[in-house]
Protein backbone atom coordinates (compact mmCIF):
# COMPACT_ATOMS: atom_id res chain seq x y z
CA UNK A 1 0.00 0.00 0.00
CA UNK A 2 1.29 3.44 -1.33
CA UNK A 3 2.39 5.55 1.61
CA UNK A 4 3.42 9.27 0.98
CA UNK A 5 4.99 11.37 4.31
CA UNK A 6 5.43 14.65 4.51
CA UNK A 7 7.99 15.98 6.59
CA UNK A 8 8.24 18.33 9.01
CA UNK A 9 4.64 18.75 9.87
CA UNK A 10 4.86 22.76 10.67
CA UNK A 11 7.73 24.96 9.99
CA UNK A 12 8.26 28.64 10.99
CA UNK A 13 10.94 31.15 9.19
CA UNK A 14 11.69 34.40 9.01
CA UNK A 15 10.55 35.92 5.61
CA UNK A 16 14.01 35.65 3.13
CA UNK A 17 14.73 32.41 3.90
CA UNK A 18 15.17 29.91 1.47
CA UNK A 19 13.45 26.48 2.97
CA UNK A 20 12.78 23.42 2.07
CA UNK A 21 9.70 20.74 2.13
CA UNK A 22 10.27 16.85 1.96
CA UNK A 23 8.28 14.08 0.80
CA UNK A 24 8.94 10.46 0.41
CA UNK A 25 6.61 7.43 -0.85
CA UNK A 26 6.73 4.10 -0.36
CA UNK A 27 5.70 2.74 -3.94
CA UNK A 28 8.07 3.78 -6.89
CA UNK A 29 5.00 2.94 -9.63
CA UNK A 30 4.04 6.08 -9.92
CA UNK A 31 2.56 8.17 -12.96
CA UNK A 32 3.87 11.61 -11.24
CA UNK A 33 4.07 13.28 -8.64
CA UNK A 34 2.06 16.76 -7.66
CA UNK A 35 2.64 19.54 -5.16
CA UNK A 36 -0.43 21.70 -4.12
CA UNK A 37 -1.01 24.53 -1.98
CA UNK A 38 -4.03 24.83 0.50
CA UNK A 39 -4.93 28.07 2.42
CA UNK A 40 -6.68 27.99 5.44
CA UNK A 41 -10.32 27.06 4.27
CA UNK A 42 -9.91 26.73 1.03
CA UNK A 43 -9.24 24.36 -1.77
CA UNK A 44 -6.32 22.79 -3.08
CA UNK A 45 -4.00 24.57 -6.06
CA UNK A 46 -1.73 23.27 -7.89
CA UNK A 47 2.08 24.25 -7.71
CA UNK A 48 3.90 21.80 -9.95
CA UNK A 49 3.54 18.42 -11.07
CA UNK A 50 6.47 16.56 -12.17
CA UNK A 51 6.09 12.95 -14.46
CA UNK A 52 7.72 9.69 -13.53
CA UNK A 53 10.13 10.40 -15.80
CA UNK A 54 11.19 13.97 -14.77
CA UNK A 55 13.97 15.02 -12.29
CA UNK A 56 12.74 18.32 -11.42
CA UNK A 57 9.85 21.12 -12.46
CA UNK A 58 10.29 25.27 -11.75
CA UNK A 59 7.71 27.87 -11.21
CA UNK A 60 9.10 31.34 -10.31
CA UNK A 61 10.65 30.59 -7.12
CA UNK A 62 9.37 27.09 -6.58
CA UNK A 63 11.52 24.31 -7.33
CA UNK A 64 10.34 20.73 -6.88
CA UNK A 65 13.13 17.30 -7.30
CA UNK A 66 11.75 14.11 -8.17
CA UNK A 67 14.00 10.56 -7.42
CA UNK A 68 11.62 7.80 -8.14
CA UNK A 69 14.21 5.06 -7.17
CA UNK A 70 14.95 6.57 -3.45
CA UNK A 71 11.01 7.22 -2.98
CA UNK A 72 11.87 11.21 -2.39
CA UNK A 73 10.56 14.85 -3.70
CA UNK A 74 11.62 18.00 -2.19
CA UNK A 75 9.48 21.46 -2.92
CA UNK A 76 12.45 24.29 -2.64
CA UNK A 77 10.70 27.84 -2.06
CA UNK A 78 13.31 31.01 -2.59
CA UNK A 79 13.47 34.10 -0.47
CA UNK A 80 10.06 33.07 1.54
CA UNK A 81 7.59 35.79 1.81
CA UNK A 82 4.37 35.76 4.21
CA UNK A 83 1.89 35.19 1.55
CA UNK A 84 3.71 32.16 1.34
CA UNK A 85 2.39 31.08 4.51
CA UNK A 86 -0.02 27.90 3.88
CA UNK A 87 -0.38 24.00 3.81
CA UNK A 88 1.95 22.61 1.48
CA UNK A 89 0.85 18.82 0.25
CA UNK A 90 1.82 16.58 -2.06
CA UNK A 91 0.77 13.48 -3.32
CA UNK A 92 1.78 10.69 -5.81
CA UNK A 93 -0.68 9.49 -8.99
CA UNK A 94 -1.06 5.49 -8.75
CA UNK A 95 0.56 3.55 -11.73
CA UNK A 96 -2.90 1.06 -13.32
CA UNK A 97 -4.75 2.36 -10.59
CA UNK A 98 -6.50 5.32 -12.26
CA UNK A 99 -4.00 7.65 -11.87
CA UNK A 100 -5.57 7.86 -8.01
CA UNK A 101 -3.69 10.50 -6.01
CA UNK A 102 -2.61 9.04 -2.04
CA UNK A 103 -1.87 12.24 -0.32
CA UNK A 104 0.68 13.37 2.56
CA UNK A 105 -0.36 14.79 5.46
CA UNK A 106 1.25 18.26 4.95
CA UNK A 107 3.17 20.71 6.03
CA UNK A 108 2.19 23.49 7.59
CA UNK A 109 4.34 26.72 6.45
CA UNK A 110 4.59 30.17 8.55
CA UNK A 111 6.52 32.76 7.01
CA UNK A 112 6.88 35.79 9.67
CA UNK A 113 7.27 38.95 8.38
CA UNK B 1 -17.72 29.91 -16.01
CA UNK B 2 -14.71 27.16 -17.00
CA UNK B 3 -13.49 24.82 -14.30
CA UNK B 4 -14.90 22.40 -11.71
CA UNK B 5 -18.09 23.51 -9.36
CA UNK B 6 -19.37 22.53 -6.23
CA UNK B 7 -22.01 22.99 -4.84
CA UNK B 8 -23.51 23.71 -1.72
CA UNK B 9 -20.42 25.15 -0.35
CA UNK B 10 -21.93 24.65 2.92
CA UNK B 11 -24.30 22.28 4.26
CA UNK B 12 -26.10 21.31 7.66
CA UNK B 13 -28.06 18.32 7.99
CA UNK B 14 -29.30 15.86 10.61
CA UNK B 15 -28.72 12.75 11.03
CA UNK B 16 -30.34 9.99 8.98
CA UNK B 17 -31.27 12.72 6.22
CA UNK B 18 -30.13 11.81 2.68
CA UNK B 19 -28.04 14.36 1.31
CA UNK B 20 -26.25 14.75 -2.05
CA UNK B 21 -23.01 16.99 -3.38
CA UNK B 22 -22.47 18.14 -6.61
CA UNK B 23 -19.75 18.27 -8.66
CA UNK B 24 -19.63 19.71 -12.47
CA UNK B 25 -16.69 20.26 -14.49
CA UNK B 26 -16.50 22.04 -18.05
CA UNK B 27 -13.31 20.56 -19.49
CA UNK B 28 -15.19 17.00 -20.54
CA UNK B 29 -12.20 15.48 -18.50
CA UNK B 30 -12.56 11.67 -18.26
CA UNK B 31 -11.13 11.04 -14.25
CA UNK B 32 -13.56 12.16 -11.29
CA UNK B 33 -12.77 12.00 -7.70
CA UNK B 34 -14.16 12.47 -4.60
CA UNK B 35 -12.15 13.50 -1.23
CA UNK B 36 -12.98 13.92 1.84
CA UNK B 37 -10.64 15.77 4.86
CA UNK B 38 -10.48 15.83 8.03
CA UNK B 39 -7.64 17.06 10.55
CA UNK B 40 -5.72 13.99 11.39
CA UNK B 41 -6.24 11.59 8.68
CA UNK B 42 -5.21 14.35 5.68
CA UNK B 43 -7.36 13.79 2.04
CA UNK B 44 -8.58 10.47 1.48
CA UNK B 45 -10.59 9.04 -1.38
CA UNK B 46 -13.87 8.11 -1.49
CA UNK B 47 -14.69 7.48 -5.02
CA UNK B 48 -13.22 7.85 -8.68
CA UNK B 49 -14.74 7.61 -11.81
CA UNK B 50 -12.56 6.98 -14.82
CA UNK B 51 -15.51 7.42 -17.60
CA UNK B 52 -19.01 7.99 -17.54
CA UNK B 53 -21.13 5.13 -16.26
CA UNK B 54 -17.89 3.38 -14.87
CA UNK B 55 -16.87 4.29 -11.04
CA UNK B 56 -14.79 2.52 -8.28
CA UNK B 57 -14.45 2.71 -4.74
CA UNK B 58 -11.78 4.56 -3.00
CA UNK B 59 -10.27 4.33 0.67
CA UNK B 60 -13.05 5.59 2.66
CA UNK B 61 -16.74 4.35 0.33
CA UNK B 62 -19.06 3.36 3.23
CA UNK B 63 -21.89 5.14 3.42
CA UNK B 64 -21.47 6.86 0.30
CA UNK B 65 -22.93 6.48 -3.47
CA UNK B 66 -21.85 7.97 -6.52
CA UNK B 67 -23.28 8.17 -10.18
CA UNK B 68 -21.78 9.21 -13.13
CA UNK B 69 -24.30 9.00 -16.00
CA UNK B 70 -22.63 12.68 -17.92
CA UNK B 71 -18.82 13.42 -18.44
CA UNK B 72 -19.20 16.66 -16.88
CA UNK B 73 -21.33 15.57 -13.13
CA UNK B 74 -20.09 13.35 -10.62
CA UNK B 75 -22.19 13.62 -7.44
CA UNK B 76 -22.17 12.15 -4.46
CA UNK B 77 -24.89 11.18 -2.21
CA UNK B 78 -24.98 10.19 1.60
CA UNK B 79 -27.46 7.43 1.86
CA UNK B 80 -28.15 8.29 5.50
CA UNK B 81 -25.79 10.80 6.87
CA UNK B 82 -23.77 10.01 10.45
CA UNK B 83 -21.53 12.72 12.63
CA UNK B 84 -19.08 10.75 11.53
CA UNK B 85 -19.45 12.30 7.49
CA UNK B 86 -18.96 15.54 9.33
CA UNK B 87 -15.71 16.85 6.65
CA UNK B 88 -15.02 18.74 4.21
CA UNK B 89 -15.65 17.34 0.45
CA UNK B 90 -13.24 17.81 -2.44
CA UNK B 91 -14.13 17.27 -6.33
CA UNK B 92 -11.34 16.68 -8.35
CA UNK B 93 -11.02 16.10 -12.19
CA UNK B 94 -8.30 14.99 -14.77
CA UNK B 95 -8.06 14.40 -18.41
CA UNK B 96 -6.44 10.84 -17.85
CA UNK B 97 -4.24 8.63 -16.08
CA UNK B 98 -0.65 10.53 -15.49
CA UNK B 99 -2.27 13.81 -15.85
CA UNK B 100 -2.64 16.63 -13.29
CA UNK B 101 -5.66 17.05 -10.98
CA UNK B 102 -7.83 20.36 -10.59
CA UNK B 103 -9.85 20.45 -7.49
CA UNK B 104 -12.65 22.39 -6.53
CA UNK B 105 -13.33 24.54 -3.69
CA UNK B 106 -14.84 22.22 -1.70
CA UNK B 107 -18.13 21.69 0.30
CA UNK B 108 -17.84 21.94 3.87
CA UNK B 109 -20.84 19.84 5.60
CA UNK B 110 -21.59 19.48 9.41
CA UNK B 111 -24.01 15.89 10.85
CA UNK B 112 -25.90 17.45 13.58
Amino acid sequence: KQEVTQIPAALSVPEGENLVLNCSFTDSAIYNLQWFRQDPGKGLTSLLLIQSSQREQTSGRLNASLDKSSGRSTLYIAASQPGDSATYLCAVALYNQGGKLIFGQGTELSVKP
Amino acid sequence: DAGITQSPRYKITETGRQVTLMCHQTWSHSYMFWYRQDLGHGLRLIYYSAAADITDKGEVPDGYVVSRSKTENFPLTLESATRSQTSVYFCASSPGQGYGYTFGSGTRLTVV
